[in-house]
């Protein structure tokens, strides 16, 4: 079957940087997508990644190794409003998108 | 406006009725889909669809139907809700195949009792 796990909490002091961990058992891989989910809100896309490697944006980058089926979020400088659930997600191509069941990231001041 | 909007954004129905979520989408966007958010879960895929004329199953689709009445418009039916319906329904769109992310509605919190 297809798999993703992630840790489901993790906490970050203000202004640190913070690691999200995502490993993926899955077949027909293309690649990995990130979202960020406050609190009541919608799943907000953050980055893909098809290629192994480090791909950024602004505070935000997220790698992939897809010999070890493994990738993660790293967000820098962060900030109180970063305190959200985080979702990595497979993409299998075709529409056949996994997701994981989250990581609820707290920023403490 | 959103480009995504889901209504109703909150319901509480009976076991047994049967009850529409809507989605509309300004995104201009030609793939649409509904997910369920359970504690815990994640998202699951309830159904798809590429196109007006194309629907398929996503892993959840017992209990659940669609229609796409039109490019922007996607709603999702449950015949009879069951209270382990209960849960946060979400709308997303995408286009090509998706790997530029999908925009998600606000959501629908359903609640059946």
């Amino acid at each position: 079957g297809q798999s993703l796990e992630q840790p489901s909490e993790v906490t970050a002091v203000e202004g640190a940087i913070v690691q999200i961990n995502c490993t993926y058992q899955t077949s027909g891989f293309y690649g990995l997508s990130w979202y960020q989910q406050h609190d009541g809100g919608a799943p907000t896309f953050l980055s893909y990644n098809a290629l192994d490697g480090l791909e950024e944006t602004g505070r935000f980058s997220s790698f992939l190794s897809r010999s070890d089926s493994y990738g993660y979020l790293l967000l820098q400088e962060l900030q109180m409003k970063d305190s959200a659930s985080y979702f990595c997600a497979a993409f299998r191509g075709y529409q056949k998108v996994t997701f994981g069941t989250g990581t609820k990231l707290q920023v403490i001041p | 406006d959103a480009d995504v909007t889901q209504t109703p954004r909150n319901r509480i129905t009976k076991t047994g009725k049967r009850i529409m979520l809507e989605c509309s989408q300004t995104k201009g966007h030609d793939r649409m889909y509904w997910y369920r958010q359970d504690p815990g879960l994640g998202l699951r895929l309830i159904y798809y669809s590429f196109d007006v004329k194309d629907i398929n199953k996503g892993e959840i689709s017992d209990g659940y139907s669609v229609s796409r009445q039109a490019q922007a418009k996607f709603s999702l039916s449950l015949e009879s809700a069951i209270p382990n319906q209960t849960a946060l329904y979400f709308c997303a769109t995408s286009d090509s195949i998706g790997t530029y992310g999908y925009t998600f509605g606000s959501g629908t919190r359903l609640t059946v009792v």
